[in-house]
């Protein structure tokens, strides 16, 4: 398996700019994760699905921000207007569920960059 | 209070020596722990997991304390290739992982 695929790997927008950042989790994982990055706050779960479906929203910043998961194997982070403090690495991670198949396998990443 | 909190070091130690860090989550009903290794510019990796008794892989041991809602990880014989930064990761029941800031390690020769 080519394990987590995100793309694209780097994003420069300009402020006001939609960004649609993607994801194809690992075949046959239930769980998908949505995390950003900053030096200042570390790795932040923004939503995370279960067999397509959202679970959790609750770290989603604010209605700028967007996630869908149409089928097992795509999901799609959007943010509309984009703005210069939502430059940031994103991950998109996926998992097996029950405990103890809970390793999450992150994607590359993808750096984004809003002027 | 944030869920998982961990000193950022950074921990500057020589090739050979000990290096051991802890991280402190707030919620009493966290099931499981793990560690997890990320590289600069690369995404995190599974380092091992943290079981009740305690484990080894290696070099490499983690503790659990519940009473003290904190985890452990030691690092013995460091290696060069050690230096990075450790994320502790918490879960609760509903399988959504909480990261911790992370400890920075380096090793230096």
């Amino acid at each position: 398996d080519a394990g987590v695929i995100q793309s694209p790997r780097h994003e420069v927008t300009e402020m006001g700019q939609e960004v649609t950042l993607r994801c194809k989790p690992i075949s046959g994982h239930d769980y998908l994760f949505w995390y950003r990055q900053t030096m200042m706050r570390g790795l932040e779960l923004l939503i995370y699905f279960n067999n397509n479906v959202p679970i959790d929203d609750s770290g989603m910043p604010e209605d700028r921000f967007s996630a869908k998961m149409p089928n097992a194997s795509f999901s799609t982070l959007k943010i509309q207007p984009s703005e210069p403090r939502d430059s940031a690495v994103y991950f998109c991670a996926s998992s097996l569920p029950g405990p103890s198949n809970t390793e999450a396998f992150f994607g590359q990443g993808t750096r984004l960059t809003v002027v | 209070r944030k869920e998982v909190e961990q000193d950022p070091g950074p921990f500057n130690v020589p090739e050979g020596a000990t290096v051991a860090f802890n991280c402190t989550y707030s919620n009493s009903a966290s099931q499981s722990f793990f560690w997890y290794r990320q590289d600069c510019r690369k995404e995190p990796k599974l380092l091992m997991s943290v079981y009740s008794s305690g484990n080894e892989d290696g070099r490499f041991t983690a503790q659990l304390n519940r009473a003290s809602q904190y985890i452990s990880l030691l690092i013995r014989d460091s290696k060069l290739s050690d230096s990075a930064t450790y994320l502790c990761v918490v879960i609760l029941n509903d399988y959504k992982l909480s990261f911790g800031a992370g400890t920075t390690v380096t090793v230096r020769a």
